[in-house]
């Protein structure tokens, strides 16, 4: 079965700080991609990065970056200098082949909610 | 913005009741996918259609059923509804079928079943 853990449930810091969360994800496949999305406060749900189960590259964007280990089935992301417009919740998911052999919809984690205080 | 519509953006009835939510893709999308987020369950995935067919099913209650049109617009409808399908309903959409395709999500309907 195919599952993500998102095992911090809310993380708080000081703006400037730097912030890791985390994401540990179990599946048999060995074509998968993981996915972050943020919801703001708002409500919506942004797509901030995509990355498939064969790159294990780092990425970086701005602040943000995320460290990838099939080894340990993490997929970590870390916000640099953090800022009080990160306040959110931060999802992980996992898209693979399900039962059936469809793909495409994703599996979510239950999300950490960061709060950036000023 | 992400280019997915969807509406009404909340929904306040009665236990018992039907409603509908409806959504738009992004142009181009032919892929329309529902997701509810609840508390307890989390974001959830309900649905899948690619142009105009049903292509995958997740945790969906025998009580809601979806659709998308020849315009490739999608409803979800929610019938016989109970206090526990008070929820947030995303849809979202992407290009095609396949797991490497990002989704863009609209910004739900937040249902209240009261």
């Amino acid at each position: 079965a195919q599952k993500v853990t998102q095992a911090q449930t809310e993380i708080s810091v000081v703006e400037k700080e730097d912030v890791t969360l985390d994401c540990v994800y179990e599946t048999r496949d060995t074509t998968y991609y993981l996915f972050w999305y943020k919801q703001p406060p708002s409500g919506e749900l942004v797509f901030l990065i995509r990355r498939n189960s064969f790159d294990e590259q780092n990425e970086i964007s701005g602040r943000y970056s995320w460290n990838f280990q099939k080894s340990t089935s993490s997929f970590n992301f870390t916000i640099t200098a953090s800022q009080v417009v990160d306040s959110a919740v931060y999802f992980c998911a996992l898209s693979g082949i399900n039962y059936g052999g469809s793909q495409g919809n994703l599996i979510f984690g239950k999300g950490t909610k960061l709060s950036v205080k000023p | 913005d992400s280019g997915v519509t969807q509406t009404p953006k909340h929904l306040i009835t009665a236990t018992g009741q039907r409603v509908t939510l409806r959504c738009s893709p992004r142009s181009g999308d032919l892929s329309v996918y529902w997701y509810q987020q609840s508390l307890d369950q989390g974001l959830q995935f309900l649905i899948q259609y690619y142009n105009g067919e049903e292509r995958a099913k997740g945790n969906i209650l025998e009580r809601f059923s979806a659709q998308q049109f020849p315009d490739l617009h999608s409803e979800l409808n929610l019938s016989s509804l109970e206090l526990g399908d008070s929820a947030l309903y995303f849809c979202a959409s992407s290009t095609g079928t396949v797991m490497s395709d990002t989704q863009y999500f609209g910004p739900g309907t937040r249902l209240t079943v009261l």
